[in-house]
């Protein structure tokens, strides 16, 4: 166990829906960061929150969004939903903008 | 851009043979590099990590990792391999001289054999 939570563990929902998920980071960690896990593009980096505040982005869509509320947890909005967006997103959390990360077991998603 | 090239998609050992996982990466300055282990319905656990000194690095579960600079190479090693093993592993290098933008290869899929 990492310490790192992400809830729901499964998500099923049509085309069109917005989503939302959520990550809590270990206890003490500021940094939080997205990760999309697909079999045609594996695993990439979405996006990354120190301490409420963005710190890096990576191939995030434009319809997707995230935020770090003050207690430091995250949330990843998923709006517009494609087929293609049924994958695994993992949350992982570090105490600062580098270090080790521990993740998350990840919510999979999938879009009908 | 960086990249990481794992190019065995599937690999099976039997128990107790000795394992090596080929990454090559591709980036224009000293990377940070990286293997995680990813069992079914888990998340990724880091096994080592490389960021600069020794080229041998040790890390858990028994695992190492060599780096190459001439090769481009970051091969994970493990002497004799136990069923728990069998799981997927992930070589990924950090993006920007730090580790908080990684990037990963697609990673290796390893069955073990009784």
């Amino acid at each position: 166990d990492s310490g790192v939570t992400q809830t729901p563990k499964h998500l099923i929902t049509a085309t069109g829906q917005r989503v939302t998920l959520r990550c809590s980071p270990r206890s003490g960690d500021l940094s939080v960061y997205w990760y999309q896990q697909s079999l045609d593009q594996g695993l990439q980096f979405l996006i990354q929150y120190y301490n409420g505040e963005e710190r890096a982005k990576g191939n995030i869509l434009e319809r997707f969004s995230a935020q770090q509320f003050p207690d430091l947890h995250s949330e990843l909005n998923l709006s517009s939903l494609e087929l293609g967006d049924s994958a695994l997103y993992f949350c992982a959390s570090s105490v600062g903008v580098g270090g080790e990360k521990y993740f998350g077991p990840g919510t999979r998603l999938t879009v009908t | 851009a960086q990249s990481v090239t794992q190019p065995d998609i599937h690999i099976t050992v039997s128990e107790g043979a000795s394992l090596e996982l080929r990454c090559n990466y591709s980036y224009g300055a000293t990377p940070y590099l990286f293997w995680y282990v990813q069992s079914p319905g888990q998340g990724l656990q880091l096994l080592l990590k490389y960021f600069s000194g020794d080229t041998l690095v040790q890390g858990i579960k028994g695992f190492e990792a060599e780096f190459k600079r001439s090769q481009s190479s970051f091969n994970l090693r493990k002497p004799s391999v136990h069923w728990s093993d069998a799981a997927e592993y992930f070589c990924a290098v950090g993006e920007g001289g730090s580790n908080y933008k990684l990037t990963f290869g697609k990673g290796t899929l390893l069955t073990v054999n009784p």
